[in-house]
């Protein structure tokens, strides 16, 4: 197994440029999120799903975007980047079932830079 | 709102010294507790969890942790560190009772260890 895969691992944008982060996961789990960290402030949640189809928001969801069309992919979506979006992203996923249900697997991360 | 603490932002030790990281949580309800480590330019990896049973959980790399439910604590413990224990620590909360899947993590502690 991958595990939690992510891409890129290092992105410059520009204020005002869009992208797309990506993350897969090949082990079947139903719940994925994403995270940013930043020095000081730990892990914030951003999105999360339950399931394909399912989203919703986590703590800091503002200027973010995501879908969940499988079980495998959940990108997010920066609409217009702003110099506050610096920061490492790292998606993760865990099964909600079975004896490791809610332990969470994280990707390697994405180390975004926005001028 | 749920949230969790962890004082300790910064924690300097020698090789060999025993090392406790406090976290505490807000909420007195039934809790899911995790500690994950990250080390240097490495995504975060499970050390240890606890859901029920023992409050004295033992995870991986001879880490521990109790769960103190009238404290609502989960503080981690090493009798022995060693210099590649070097990393953050982030402990981390799902608040069962509220109906989600979300995790909310403390801000982390970064251990240095001094050879």
């Amino acid at each position: 197994n991958a595990g939690v895969t992510q891409t890129p691992k290092f992105q410059v944008l520009k204020t005002g440029q869009s992208m797309t982060l990506q993350c897969a996961q090949d082990m079947n789990h139903e719940y994925m999120s994403w995270y940013r960290q930043d020095p000081g402030m730990g892990l914030r949640l951003i999105h999360y799903s339950v399931g394909a189809g399912i989203t919703d928001q986590g703590e800091v969801p503002n200027g973010y975007n995501v879908s969940r069309s499988t079980t495998e992919d959940f990108p997010l979506r920066l609409l217009s980047a702003a110099p506050s979006q610096t920061s490492v992203y790292f998606c993760a996923s865990s099964s909600m079932t079975g004896a490791v249900y809610y332990e969470q697997y994280f990707g390697p991360g994405t180390r975004l830079t926005v001028t | 709102a749920q949230s969790v603490s962890q004082h300790n932002h910064h924690v300097i030790l020698s090789e060999a010294a025993s090392l406790e990281l406090g976290c505490n949580y807000s909420y007195g309800g039934t809790v899911n507790l995790f500690w994950y480590v990250q080390y240097p330019g490495q995504h975060l990896q499970l050390l240890l969890k606890y859901f029920s049973g023992d409050p004295l959980v033992k995870g991986i790399k001879g880490f521990e942790a109790e769960f103190i439910k009238s404290k609502f604590s989960f503080n981690l413990r090493k009798p022995s560190v060693q210099w590649s224990d070097t990393a953050e620590y982030f402990c981390a909360v799902r608040f069962v009772d509220f109906g989600n899947e979300k995790l909310t993590f403390g801000t982390g502690t970064r251990l240095t260890i001094i050879p």
